[in-house]
């Protein structure tokens, strides 16, 4: 079946670094590729939506300096939290879009949980 | 503007007996809906969907069914096992929001054994 790798699964950094994370489609190719948060008890909140090959979309709110993201091939996004600050700390999760699987093809990453001090 | 809701935060049933999970949705340009399982710190799992043409999808013990005129799906599992433990989220997603998918805020389901 359809796997997505993020990497990695958990990080602390220290404020004003930045931090790099990976997501990969490890059989299929995926052209969309999406980035999510979660906070504590909430729901997972979408940040950007990753095409390869162009800028990504960011939704209303999510600072596209902060959080950059580059989808430079089929196989692989990374979301970069620049300049980390606390309120950075949080669940973020990808999500891969697998076409040949229909409705359920949006593949989901383990997520990285992210602890800025 | 929440616009897939699960009202209910929490659910406890016991083992063997019936889940029921329900989700609410106000947007009509929605045309699938799908439903999640997710443990703590990891990422969601696919259970199952539903197109809006249908209104009722199977799938061994899940089952998902879609009111279309009271914009309202609910999820079944039955019978109800411990490891169903987990939280659930209900997603909707449309041609109109092109591949995005919207979800709802998760529904904690604690199966009793």
């Amino acid at each position: 079946g359809a796997v997505v790798s993020q990497h990695p699964s958990w990080v602390i950094c220290k404020s004003g670094t930045s931090v790099k994370i990976e997501c990969r489609s490890l059989d299929f190719q995926a052209t969309t590729m999406f980035w999510y948060r979660q906070f504590p008890k909430q729901s997972l909140m979408l940040m950007a939506t990753s095409n390869e090959g162009s800028k990504a979309t960011y939704e209303q709110g999510v600072e596209k300096d902060k959080f950059l993201i580059n989808h430079a091939s089929l196989t692989l996004s990374t979301l970069t939290v620049t300049s980390a600050h606390p309120e950075d700390s949080s669940f973020y999760i990808c999500s891969a879009v697998n076409r040949d699987r229909g409705r359920g093809g949006y593949t989901f990453g383990s997520g990285t949980r992210l602890t800025v001090v | 503007d929440q616009q897939v809701k699960q009202n209910s935060p929490s659910l406890s049933v016991q083992e063997g007996r019936i889940s029921i999970l329900n989700c609410d949705y106000t947007n009509s340009m929605f045309d699938y809906f799908l439903w999640y399982k997710k443990y703590p710190a990891e990422g969601p799992t696919f259970l199952i969907s539903i197109s809006s043409i249908k209104d009722k999808n199977e799938d061994g013990r899940f089952t998902v069914f879609l009111n279309k005129s009271a914009k309202h799906l609910s999820l079944h599992i039955v019978p109800s096992q411990p490891g169903d433990s987990a939280v659930y989220f209900c997603a909707a997603g449309g041609q109109y929001y092109g591949n995005k998918l919207v979800f709802g805020a998760g529904t904690i389901l604690r199966v009793k054994s």
